[in-house]
């Protein structure tokens, strides 16, 4: 692998919110991407977090613990169309190369 | 289209064949990376390119070779395929190869060998 983990699977409840891990244990690190796939489609930017702490994007909202090799994705407010795979992505610090999880695939239930 | 356009979209072919696959960068885009993704499993990093020189290889079989061109769009060239080749590949282009810039991607080509 390359170093990233995160759970096949979660599940959560439209309009409450959904927590999406992430750990690490790269060779580098250079901050962390976090993306939104769907099923056949290419991987969007949601956001990019480098300091320690949590990073308030409205709907999207991410934390980063360095010392612990922990990031986190928080949704709120979900919406059935929130269903996607997340992607939690390491930058390395030769070029920026993305090193990828294999994604959370995060269900929205009515 | 203003975003990465790759390029076939699908394509089949046999075992032991061979396979050209393009990307087009965003406009002023140099940095471009090359990634695999198989059924249900990461993106898996293969190779990057930044201002037409390798920088970077990742899993890329040595079957494989990546060249990145003047106007820094980018060809795959794929020889003697094998089954396990089957797979999404994405390529993804960023403004410069450091700072806050982060990549965006291409629709990908579904390749399949059988």
């Amino acid at each position: 692998g390359q170093g990233v983990e995160q759970p096949d699977n979660l599940m959560s409840v439209e309009g409450t919110f959904a927590r999406v891990n992430c750990t690490y244990s790269t060779s580098g690190f250079n901050g962390l991407s976090w993306y939104q796939q769907r099923e056949g489609h290419a991987p969007v930017f949601l956001s990019y977090v480098v300091l320690d702490g949590l990073k308030d994007s409205g709907h999207f909202s991410t934390f980063l613990s360095r010392s612990n090799g922990y990031s986190y994705l928080l949704l709120t407010e979900l919406q059935i169309k929130d269903s996607a795979s997340y992607l939690c992505a390491v930058r390395m610090p030769n070029y920026n190369v993305l090193y990828f999880g294999s994604g959370t695939k995060l269900t929205v239930e009515p | 289209d203003s975003g990465v356009v790759q390029s076939p979209r699908h394509i089949i072919k046999e075992k032991g064949g061979r396979s050209v696959l393009t990307c087009i960068p965003i406009s002023g885009h140099s940095n471009v990376v090359w990634y695999q993704q198989t059924l249900g499993k990461e993106l898996k990093f293969l190779i990057q390119h930044y201002e037409k020189v390798e920088r970077d290889k990742g899993f890329l079989p040595s079957r494989f070779s990546v060249q990145q061109f003047d106007d820094y769009h980018s060809e795959m060239n794929m020889s003697a395929l094998e089954l396990e080749d089957s797979a999404m590949y994405f390529c993804a282009s960023s403004l410069d190869r450091g700072g806050v810039s982060d990549y965006t991607f291409g629709s990908g080509t579904r390749l399949l060998v059988i």
